[in-house]
């Protein structure tokens, strides 16, 4: 069945130390994204690609990076720099990108992966 | 700039409707979606609305648009203990298929 995986489900971060968020696709989608999620607020925009070998800033990047060298693969890396990551973090993708044309375009979620730290 | 806000809870009772409101401010959205969280998981897709049109169902869904107003509602008919979860509404952003979601409204059905 084609789905969004994200793992691992429960992560746990040391202070000074990087972790890497994976999410693998294997819908066939263009597009990919990542969320972070905090009790009350809703989703907030880290990091989204449209294309492979291609990636854009959202709203709170700072203190995240990623890489888009796979269509089906989207790692997200929090770096010691985020200095508040616990909260449930997103993975999502849609299909094709706009090309002249409006799209519907929903976007399918995997089941998050809960970062805490220790 | 783009903004959606959603109220944060909303309780009924099992067996009534629940109508889950949504305001937005950007006028150029092409569509408009409801999605639906449970605890710990992802966020799976109820459905969605063209901007074009002003009402859609789907089984016990209703979904409301009044483009004039900027508002969308959920309308859930024989809400049930199952339906109990957090409700986002998003709005298609023009720019490359970027979603604005609202806060998520929390609903509690009551047996």
């Amino acid at each position: 069945d084609g789905g969004i995986t994200q793992s691992p489900k429960y992560l746990f971060r040391k202070e000074g130390q990087n972790v890497t968020l994976s999410c693998e696709q294997n819908l066939n989608h263009d597009a990919m994204y990542w969320y972070r999620q905090d009790p009350g607020q809703g989703l907030r925009l880290i990091y989204y690609s449209q294309i492979v070998n291609d990636f854009q800033k959202g709203d709170i990047a700072e203190g995240y990076s990623v890489s888009r060298e796979k269509k089906e693969s989207f790692p997200l890396t929090v770096t010691s720099a985020q200095k508040n990551p616990t909260a449930f973090y997103l993975c999502a993708s849609s299909p094709n990108r706009d090309r002249g044309v409006v799209w519907n375009q929903p976007q399918h979620f995997g089941d998050g992966t809960r970062l805490s730290i220790l | 700039g783009e903004d959606v806000e959603q109220s944060l809870f909303l309780s009924v009772r099992e067996g009534d409707s629940s109508v889950i409101n949504c305001t937005y401010t950007d006028s150029s959205s092409t569509y408009l979606y409801w999605y639906k969280q449970e605890p710990g998981a992802g966020l799976q897709l109820l459905t969605y609305i063209f901007s074009n049109m002003d009402m859609k169902q789907d089984q016990r869904l209703t979904v409301l648009l009044n483009k004039k107003d900027k508002h969308l509602s959920l309308r859930i008919a024989d809400t049930q203990t199952g339906d109990s979860a957090i409700y986002f509404c998003a709005e298609k952003n023009n720019q490359g298929g970027k979603l604005i979601f609202g806060q998520g409204t929390e609903l509690s059905v009551k047996p």
